[in-house]
């Protein structure tokens, strides 16, 4: 079955230690991305990668970081985490970036503490 | 910044009626596409309208895009009580493609409760 798929899906976490959400897609798409949620600001950017070893920030990029090193994995890393970061993040992927339809993973509910 | 902006913010309706949603955007766009999403989980993609169509179909759903007045609108026929989520339109803008930043920006959503 297509897929992207996030873990963890839930996250209760402390300021300052680091974490890592996992994305991987069994679609081969070239293009990735995560988003953050929030209550009145709908879905924001916060890196994407065209490809492998592709990767480029998208609109809220400030305190995350990412890697893609093989083409199904995008992980993002939050190597000190503060609570502005609690939120609900969205890993996609596409085929390629331009006039596709996005694959969502179901998403991870993080709390930083 | 914020591309898309549906309308209105939130909707209910009875079920078997019909659920109308717009999304407003600002500039120039290649396409633009309608999402669902079902209460915590991911966003499924329901239909991509490219700048030079005017109406899709698929299914119950109708989508129109009007690039004179920046608009378009999203139409659920026959409301089911499965219909129930948030509905989000997302566009890629023009500008951005000759600047080489590959974005697709979401709107906030229009929550859509079908009543049984």
């Amino acid at each position: 079955e297509a897929q992207v798929t996030q873990n963890p899906r839930y996250l209760i976490t402390v300021t300052g230690k680091k974490l890592t959400v996992t994305c991987s897609q069994n679609m081969n798409h070239e293009y990735m991305s995560w988003y953050r949620q929030d209550p009145g600001l709908g879905l924001r950017q916060i890196y994407y990668s065209m490809n492998v070893e592709v990767t480029d920030k998208g609109d809220v990029p400030e305190g995350y970081k990412v890697s893609r090193k093989e083409k199904r994995n995008f992980p993002l890393i939050l190597e000190s985490p503060s609570p502005n970061q609690t939120s609900l993040y969205f890993c996609a992927s596409s085929l390629f970036r331009w006039g596709q339809p996005q694959h969502f993973g179901d998403g991870t509910r993080l709390s930083i503490l | 910044s914020q591309q898309g902006e549906e309308d209105p913010q939130a909707l209910s309706i009875q079920e078997g009626e019909n659920a109308t949603m717009n999304c407003s955007y600002k500039t120039s766009i290649n396409n633009l596409q309608w999402y669902r999403q079902n209460s915590g989980r991911g966003l499924v993609h329901l239909i991509l309208i490219r700048s030079n169509e005017r109406e899709k179909h698929s299914g119950r759903l109708r989508v129109t895009l009007d690039t004179s007045k920046k608009s378009s609108s999203l139409l659920i026929t026959a409301s089911r009580a499965a219909d129930t989520a948030s509905y989000f339109c997302a566009t890629d803008d023009a500008s951005e493609f000759v600047d080489g930043n590959e974005k697709l920006t979401f709107g906030t959503g229009t929550r859509l409760t079908i009543i049984p």
